[in-house]
């Protein structure tokens, strides 16, 4: 089956720092991933499209400059919080598509922002 | 007026009790339809495909309404393990996902 791994799964870091999350496709090849934010007690909200080789599609109100995405091969896309701050602390998913309307997700990575 | 909106809940109910799940969205073109089951600071899990004909999957029973945009989940002979949030999910196109915003359950002995 399609497997999706995402790391880190918890990450505390201080308010200005930027952190880096890895979304890889383990055994098929993902030309789309997608990123996902859930505040608590709140549904799964897109963020951005990552395209490989491509620039990613953020949906409105997501600033494309403080959450840089990156999809550099067909099997990882990376998201970067740049200067975190407390408000950024979130849930954040990645999926991925088989295209077959499969879809995996990410075991999620908790950013708790000090 | 969200595109995919469900009740929060949450639904308490007692094991063995059949308690019903419903959704609608907005979008009349969308083209694909899911239930995901997501437990407490976890991913989302695929739980079953909403087919217009209707589909079921052991204790599970989803259906969709397409006239009325309204898609619906039935679980019978609830378990304590059935406790989740699940989750209204929509293929809008372009295999982007819209998800509704959950809905409680919790499962008592």
């Amino acid at each position: 089956g399609a497997v999706v791994s995402q790391h880190p799964s918890r990450v505390i870091c201080k308010s200005g720092t930027s952190v880096k999350i890895e979304c890889r496709s383990l055994d098929f090849q993902a030309t789309t991933m997608f990123w996902y934010r859930q505040f608590p007690k709140q549904s799964l909200m897109l963020m951005a499209t990552s395209n490989e080789g491509s620039k990613a599609t953020y949906e409105q109100g997501v600033e494309k400059d403080k959450f840089l995405i990156n999809h550099a091969s067909l099997t990882l896309s990376t998201l970067t919080v740049t200067s975190a701050h407390p408000e950024d602390s979130s849930f954040y998913i990645c999926s991925a598509s088989k295209g077959d309307y499969g879809y995996t997700f990410g075991s999620g990575t908790r950013l708790t922002v000090v | 007026r969200k595109e995919v909106e469900q009740d929060p809940g949450p639904f308490n109910v007692p094991e063995g009790a059949t308690v019903a799940f419903n959704c609608t969205y907005s979008n009349s073109a969308s083209q694909s339809f899911f239930w995901y089951r997501q437990d407490c600071r976890k991913e989302p899990k695929l739980l079953m495909s909403v087919y217009s004909s209707g589909n079921e999957d052991g204790r599970f029973t989803a259906q969709l309404n397409r006239a009325s945009q309204y898609i619906s989940l039935l679980i019978r002979d609830s378990k304590l393990s059935d406790s989740a949030t699940y989750l209204c999910v929509v293929n809008i196109g372009g295999n982007m996902l819209t998800f509704g915003g959950g809905t409680r359950l919790m499962v008592k002995p």
